[in-house]
């Protein structure tokens, strides 16, 4: 079956744009995590979504950043007034429900770089 | 709070070898998940095995193999038998379930098997 999809693959922006990265989890997936990899560093948390309700933000760096499901399905993380120390691979995961031994699958990412 | 440390930045094998990558970690939770993701260059994040703390026998998935020490706090991963296709970034990941499930990731390992 189909994996974990996020478009864009790649993204070039100016500094100050705003930007939204989509991520589609696999079907039937009630769990969605979005993690930052910044260049020579391991991923990082940023959000959970447990079906439509954002569980845990804790990770967000400051309120430009937001990300929403609003049908329990695709997810969309959006960034306002985008800064260069923005620019890293934003991944989505996702996973049958909320438990620590699930596996979480990745998606390939999106490379955002803010010039 | 949790942390996962990868003291490895690099580490290089020749194709049929075994090699080990070394990962530590530090909570105070008691019972908790530990795993071993493999990205390549395509930035897709693979898992390649996982172990429930309170497990004490170690994980084996076909070449891969942990050596889990959980008074030491410590889960390294044995890749036996390499092969060129295992060359890749390597990332320790820690997870203790709570509210959210998210994973805590070391800084990684880049592995290069040489043939």
């Amino acid at each position: 079956g189909a994996g974990v999809s996020q478009t864009p693959s790649n993204k070039v922006t100016e500094k100050g744009k705003y930007v939204e990265l989509r991520c589609d989890p696999i079907s039937g997936h009630t769990a969605l995590y979005w993690y930052r990899q910044s260049l020579g560093q391991g991923p990082e948390f940023l959000i959970y979504f447990q079906g439509t309700g954002a569980a845990d933000d804790s990770g967000l760096p400051n309120d430009r950043f937001f990300a929403v499901r609003p049908e329990g399905s695709v997810s969309t993380l959006k960034i306002q007034r985008t800064e260069r120390g923005d620019s890293a691979v934003y991944l989505c995961a996702s996973s049958e429900r909320q438990a620590p031994y699930n596996e979480q699958f990745f998606g390939p990412g999106t490379r955002l770089t803010v010039l | 709070a949790q942390t996962v440390t990868q003291s490895q930045p690099e580490m290089s094998v020749q194709e049929a070898e075994t090699v080990t990558l070394s990962c530590t970690y530090d909570t105070s939770e008691s019972n908790y998940y530990l795993f071993w993701y493999k990205q390549p260059p395509s930035r897709q994040m693979i898992l390649v095995i996982r172990q429930e703390a309170y497990k004490q026998q170690n994980a084996t998935e076909n070449r891969f193999s942990v050596n889990f020490q959980k008074a030491a706090k410590s889960f390294s991963l044995k890749i036996s038998d390499s092969q060129l296709g295992d060359t890749a970034m390597y990332f320790c990941a820690f997870n203790y379930g709570g509210a959210t499930n998210k994973l805590i990731f070391g800084t990684g390992t880049l592995l290069a098997v040489q043939p």
